[in-house]
């Protein structure tokens, strides 16, 4: 009965490469979130996405692509990764009308 | 752009007793919202308390209660009797009214010694 989840929790791979990080929420909540967590622990929202708005922080490259296949799923593409793409990204999701966000467990993405 | 700061990186405490984690925010808002998080070794991250600006009654949850100053820009979190699980990163958190965006500060870590 997990609230929201990740795919995969580890992820290692080489520089270059292209990955996808998936994540999936059953409280029925209309938005969903990717956050950065950095090796120093700081936390930074990247987007926040409902079937109506894309919401991008603009320091986020754009290499970076959040995909939505429906309500309940918010998958997170990167190109061309780098170095400093190495971090735990965590999904969130709420809903609109209400402020708690939930997280996921985080995936731990290391490049090589 | 609303800024959130934890002044306090890392700090400990005896079991059973009382410990406060200090947050201040910056924002030119008047209403918002703010919350504390925790985030245990398994880096899951756990709402423990959220305050609705608008509220002049502290928020309580249990032995976590919050000194909110609204004119101070001020968030405290209190933990009373700590339990060593209780030993995690936390996060104080902004959210504005307009918004679903979290902006947060950078985390203090709490040890709960035995």
């Amino acid at each position: 009965d997990t609230a929201v989840s990740q795919t995969p929790k580890y992820l290692v791979t080489q520089m270059g490469n292209d990955k996808s990080i998936k994540c999936e929420q059953n409280l029925g909540h209309d938005t969903m979130y990717w956050y950065k967590q950095d090796s120093k622990k700081f936390l930074k929202i990247m987007f926040s996405y409902n079937n109506k708005e894309l919401i991008i922080n603009e320091t986020v490259p754009n290499r970076f692509s959040p995909k939505s296949p429906d309500k309940a799923h918010l998958n997170l593409h990167i190109n061309s990764l780098e170095l400093g793409d190495s971090a735990v990204y965590f999904c969130a999701s709420s809903q609109a009308t209400y402020n708690e966000q939930f997280f996921g467990p985080g995936t731990r993405l290391t490049v090589l | 752009a609303q800024t959130v700061t934890q002044s306090q990186p890392e700090m400990s405490v005896q079991e059973a007793e009382t410990v406060t984690l200090s947050c201040t925010y910056d924002t030119s808002e008047s209403n918002y919202y703010l919350f504390w998080y925790k985030q245990p070794p398994s880096r899951q991250m756990i709402l423990v308390i959220r305050q609705e600006a608008y509220k002049q009654q502290n928020a309580t949850e249990n032995r976590f209660s919050v000194n909110f100053q609204k004119a101070a820009k001020s968030f405290s979190l209190k933990i009373s009797d700590s339990q060593l699980g209780d030993t995690a990163m936390y996060f104080c958190a902004f959210r504005n009214n307009a918004g679903n965006m979290l902006t947060f500060g950078g985390g203090t870590r709490l040890m709960v010694k035995p």
